[in-house]
């Protein structure tokens, strides 16, 4: 089974500052997802990717499948990014439809 | 709009007496799933159905029944509930294998059982 570890767990940031968050799997994948939950539960689908990167408005997010690694950035960081991101990547098999999930980066950006 | 819609939102019921929470999709997605999530252990997956009448177990389906008798729908079904059950549940579906298909979720619904 895969393994998913997500770095930091917590971040607290000021608004504007550039942000990082680490995703890191133990087997190769197909593909890998990366979540938000805001504060009120609900789950957003914000990118899923296979290889290169993906944008989409201030949030890039790159993966690296040599290095099984994945990083999602958000630019000019703004109070209502502060969400739980979490990172998922599908098993090999069960026609991909079994999910392994990291434990999730709690962001906090500050005004 | 598309959407996929979870009822109840919210739910405190006791031990013991059965319950179902509905998944529905507008999107004619043939791929469906449901998760828990709960402090200090994220989300995991409890069932997935790939279709109409096929149905998988996840990594936690223990105390869980699910049926998927139309695309639309894929309720679960907690037979007789107990309070390790308390948690929060999200429904989702894709369109496709999650190799190249994103998911979409509901609302979740919180569930306690006291």
């Amino acid at each position: 089974k895969n393994e998913v570890e997500q770095s930091p767990q917590n971040l607290t940031a000021q608004e504007g500052e550039f942000i990082t968050i680490n995703c890191s799997y133990s087997v190769g994948i197909s593909a890998l997802h990366w979540l938000q939950q805001h504060p009120g539960g609900g789950i957003v689908s914000l990118f899923m990717l296979s290889s290169g990167k993906k944008k989409h408005g201030r949030l890039i997010a790159t993966i690296n499948i040599q290095e099984k690694h994945s990083s999602l950035h958000i630019t000019a960081s703004h109070p209502r990014d502060s969400a739980v991101y979490i990172c998922a990547v599908p098993q090999i098999g069960w026609g991909a439809q079994k999910l392994v999930f990291g434990q999730g980066t709690r962001l906090t950006i500050n005004p | 709009e598309a959407q996929v819609t979870q009822n109840p939102r919210y739910l405190i019921t006791v031990t013991g007496k059965k319950l179902t929470v509905t998944c529905s999709q507008n999107m004619n997605h043939e791929y469906m799933s449901w998760y828990r999530q709960d402090p200090g252990l994220g989300l995991r997956q409890i069932y997935y159905s790939m279709n109409v009448e096929v149905t998988d177990k996840g990594d936690v389906p223990e105390g869980y029944k699910v049926s998927r008798k139309e695309k639309r729908n894929f309720p679960l079904i907690l037979e007789s509930p107990s309070p390790n059950q308390t948690s929060l549940y999200f429904c989702a579906s894709s369109s496709g294998s999650l190799s190249n298909q994103p998911q979409h979720f509901g609302d979740g619904t919180r569930l306690s059982i006291l």
